[in-house]
């Protein structure tokens, strides 16, 4: 049973740049949480999606930042006209559909480089 | 919102001690407690958690405790070895229709041989 898979691993972008980040979750479930985490910090969580829907974006800067989750497709995290502060590692979670809580499970992480 | 202390930032412990990690929360609705180990430019990897029906858990060496009238929640690691040294993150969730995750700060523990 793979695990949440995310890529690219290693993204770099010039400034003004757009980085999209990919994320598939396990097999079986269809509940995708984005996190970020700045160096030396913890992670902050960002965005909660199900298939088609946006749950909620609390978390997500107002501009620049989308997300998706479609219905066919990884769950995909979009930056547009990339700064240097965007620089972070980007991790994407998904939890399944038994129970109300569910344990998360994170991918690999992007980090994101912004030169 | 939910609002996750962590302490300490840092701890340096001695191969074979115990080694405590405290969490604070802020939002009594919340009701899961997970905790994460993350090695250098790896992914957080769950290593226990706790629900709010009880009051401690533990798996080998590692346990973890809950207060729930106090708000808070503690790791405890026995007998530490040099592979625990990594980042330990602190979580809760659970008064939110997606229960996403609350992290504290993280405290980095190093583990000297």
């Amino acid at each position: 049973n793979a695990g949440v898979m995310q890529n690219p691993r290693h993204l770099v972008r010039r400034r003004g740049q757009e980085a999209r980040l990919r994320c598939s979750p396990m097999k079986g479930h269809s509940h995708v949480y984005w996190y970020r985490q700045l160096p030396e910090e913890g992670l902050k969580f960002m965005v909660y999606l199900q298939k088609e829907n946006i749950i909620d974006e609390s978390g997500m800067p107002k501009e620049r930042f989308s997300a998706e989750f479609p219905k066919e497709g990884p769950s995909i995290l979009r930056i547009q006209q990339v700064v240097r502060g965007d620089s972070a590692a980007y991790f994407c979670a998904s939890s399944g559909n038994r129970g109300r809580l569910q344990y998360e499970f994170f991918g690999p992480g992007t980090r994101l480089t912004v030169l | 919102g939910e609002n996750v202390e962590q302490h300490p930032s840092t701890l340096s412990v001695q191969e074979g001690d115990s080694a405590v990690i405290k969490c604070t929360y802020s939002d009594s609705a919340s009701n899961y407690f997970p905790w994460y180990k993350q090695e250098l430019g790896k992914r957080p990897q769950l290593i226990i958690d706790i629900r709010s029906n009880v009051g401690e858990k533990k798996d080998q060496r590692i346990a973890v405790t809950l207060n729930k009238t106090a708000k808070h929640f503690s790791l405890h690691i026995t007998e530490t070895q040099p592979e625990d040294s990594a980042v330990y993150f602190c979580a809760a969730s659970g008064n939110n229709a997606g229960n996403m995750l609350t992290f504290g700060g993280g405290t980095r523990l190093m583990v000297k041989p």
